[in-house]
């Protein structure tokens, strides 16, 4: 089984307007970590924002948002208020486990198209 | 703000020919990673190193591939024989622990096998 999943190949979304990238995953360890990493057409992988499972709290960094759903597994990143800059992949991954050594696991990304 | 940085940034090798590809990882991390990256593709894990040694490598990671860190700042992926299925962008990544940190990664290096 996929330990990430994201079902959206590619999205489109007009500037100034918000959008919703989908992550499930799946593990069976109480402890994990999600992150969100960005990479433009340039290749570089730029991390975003990160959620441990115990977090109570969903995780902020700026325009970027994270709503974490335990029970339904997921961990979809919400952009607020596009920017044309914001196209790019953007890849789901997920950590597992304390005892690991922090390998992580990738989504298939989406393709994010912010249109002017 | 301190980077990962990865040397050179497009290799182009023959078929059966070794390659290192050369990483700095941030100075006060303890952790480093190899990923890859097919075209097109996710990224996928080869390795993580720790103290020294190997820590954990995936089955993509075989006896072709070896990873070092020669002194202390440098962090290196070998492929001893190249295979045309190697091609792929390679991600060296660093992270300051285990836990909660994210992994930084660098810009990656274009591995081109002809």
């Amino acid at each position: 089984a996929q330990k990430i999943t994201q079902t959206q190949p590619g999205m489109f979304v007009q500037e100034k307007e918000a959008v919703t990238l989908d992550c499930t995953y799946d593990t069976s360890d109480p402890s994990y970590g999600l992150f969100w990493y960005k990479q433009p057409s340039s290749g570089e992988m730029i991390f975003l924002i990160y959620q441990g499972s115990y977090d109570q709290q969903n995780a902020t960094e700026g325009r970027y948002s994270l709503n974490f759903q335990k029970a339904r597994k997921s961990a979809n990143l919400v952009i607020s208020a596009s920017q044309l800059g914001d196209s790019a992949m953007y890849f789901c991954a997920m950590r597992e486990g304390e005892s690991g050594f922090n390998k992580f696991y990738f989504g298939s990304g989406t393709k994010l198209n912010v249109k002017p | 703000e301190p980077e990962v940085t990865q040397t050179p940034s497009h290799q182009v090798t023959q078929m059966g020919q070794e390659v290192i590809l050369r990483c700095v990882p941030i100075s006060n991390h303890l952790y480093f990673y190899w990923y890859r990256q097919i075209l097109g593709q996710k990224v996928e894990f080869l390795v993580s190193f720790y103290n020294n040694e190997i820590s954990e490598k995936s089955e993509i990671f075989d006896d072709q591939f070896s990873v070092e860190r020669p002194d202390g700042s440098n962090f290196t992926l070998k492929i001893r024989s190249t295979k045309l299925e190697d091609s792929a962008m390679y991600f060296c990544a660093s992270s300051i622990d285990r836990n909660n940190q994210p992994q930084h990664f660098g810009d990656g290096t274009r591995l081109s096998i002809l």
